[in-house]
């Protein structure tokens, strides 16, 4: 089983729809669990972090971690089709010197005027 | 600021053939990492170097050799290129302390024939 199992998808809305996107994850050790929005031919960028369990809001964005189910959630509420772009869930141990990420696969998402 | 630079941006090499990818940094960051990434595959780290004169292998680093030449400055070279590395390269750095916000540069397109 892989570290962190994310749905490639792709996934297409209307604007206005709420959106979804969920990770699952087997390393018990992950703390730190991030989402970045990677557009078309650019390079990922950060859009939330979330340490440990609980809830996390910013905007039209909120995401969501359950350790005891392993399982992190990014809703979008209210999409534009500025929000299509490649979703990349991301998680890390924290500690040490160095801190890795692990990625998921990434879902595509489209969202259609 | 330019945030991470990479060169080239593309890059056609045949198989055998040899080439260093560039990468800078200009916000002072600690830590830089190499991935590759690859249809389905999603991010995959090849090497990182948490500090200033320290290297460290990654998930995938068969085929790769890296230098932090300076504070700013890693790059990643291919001796001997082969198909299996057609892939898009993306160079990030961090600060120690936040790594989970990891700064990506816009990526290197490289096709191997």
């Amino acid at each position: 089983q892989k570290e962190v199992e994310q749905d490639p998808g792709p996934l297409s809305v209307p604007e206005g729809a709420i959106v979804s996107l969920n990770c699952t994850y087997s390393n018990s050790a992950f703390q730190y669990f991030m989402w970045y929005r990677q557009y078309s031919r650019k390079g990922p960028e950060l859009l939330m972090y979330t340490y440990s369990s609980g809830n996390k809001e910013d905007g039209r964005f909120t995401a969501q971690v359950d350790k005891s189910s392993k399982y992190i959630s990014l809703f979008i509420r209210d999409s534009q089709p500025s929000d299509s772009a490649t979703y990349l869930c991301a998680m890390s141990a924290g500690g040490g010197s160095n801190y890795k990420l692990t990625f998921g696969k990434g879902t595509l998402l489209t969202v259609n005027p | 600021n330019a945030g991470v630079t990479q060169t080239p941006k593309f890059q056609v090499l045949k198989t055998g053939q040899s080439m260093t990818l560039q990468c800078a940094q200009d916000m002072n960051h600690n830590s830089m990492y190499w991935y590759r990434q690859d249809p389905g595959m999603g991010l995959r780290l090849i090497y990182y170097s948490a500090s200033e004169g320290t290297t460290d292998k990654g998930e995938v680093p068969n085929g790769y050799n890296v230098s932090r030449l300076n504070k700013r400055e890693f790059s990643l070279r291919l001796e001997s290129a082969a198909p299996s590395q057609t892939s898009v390269y993306f160079c990030a750095s961090t600060f120690l302390a936040l790594s989970y916000e990891q700064y990506f540069g816009p990526g290197t397109r490289l096709t191997v024939t």
